[in-house]
């Protein structure tokens, strides 16, 4: 299984953008990076994926290295409601057999 | 359309008894995923469906849990019978494609006392 780390914690203050790294240097040449969020209680919710080029959506950005063995989640704007756990997973090509590690605890604060 | 629904949203339940989780998934979709969620272990992937048929179940802990598709819009989660050990919240989230992105339940959470 490829696999993916993450820092444990990170603190952000409302309105600034939210950084969120991670790394997979094990990921192999055709599998998608994947990031989702799951805010307490609630099922992770998906953001945004993607597998070379950086990809923007009207939640947030991911910026993809060009040796792809790590990528950041960007918030631009961060608001209270953006703090939850967030998980960047990959999944296996042999199926969509997607994983997760512990994820980052994202506290925004105000 | 709904997103993907999961009975019941809680069950309390006495060890050694049948416990039965349900999911809707989202209509289109053509893989539907288990997950089980624990302080302890996280988020771990137990079985996944493509096309109503499983395809990876190494996730499975024991013989005690199995699970059916029988179509595309129905799946359960059978618990039989249930331990301590099986308190956790239950996902069922489903995706249309191969890699394509996931769209999770509320969940179920499951206390077995």
């Amino acid at each position: 299984d490829a696999k993916t780390t993450q820092p444990p914690s990170m603190d952000c203050a409302e309105g600034r953008a939210a950084n969120l790294p991670c790394n997979h240097s094990t990921i192999s040449g055709n599998e998608y990076v994947y990031w989702y969020r799951q805010i307490h209680s609630q099922g992770p919710q998906y953001i945004i994926h993607g597998l070379k080029n950086n990809e923007t959506n009207e939640m947030a950005s991911l910026i993809i290295t060009e040796d792809r063995k790590s990528s950041t989640l960007i918030l631009p704007h961060a608001t209270l409601r953006d703090t939850a756990v967030y998980y960047c997973s990959d999944p296996q090509t042999s199926g969509s057999r997607l994983t997760f590690g512990e994820g980052t605890q994202l506290t925004v604060n105000p | 359309d709904a997103g993907v629904i999961q009975s019941p949203r809680h069950e309390v339940t006495e060890m050694g008894q049948e416990v039965t989780l349900r999911c809707k998934p989202i209509s289109g979709h053509n893989s539907l995923f288990w997950y089980r969620q624990t302080m302890m272990r996280g988020l771990e992937l137990l079985i996944y469906f493509n096309n109503n048929v499983p395809i990876d179940d190494s996730g499975m802990p024991e013989d005690r849990f199995s699970a059916k598709m029988p179509n595309a819009s129905f799946s359960t989660l059978k618990i039989q019978p249930s331990e301590p050990r099986d308190s956790a919240v239950y996902f069922c989230a489903s995706s249309y494609g191969g890699a394509g992105a996931l769209f999770f339940g509320s969940g179920t959470q499951l206390s077995v006392l």
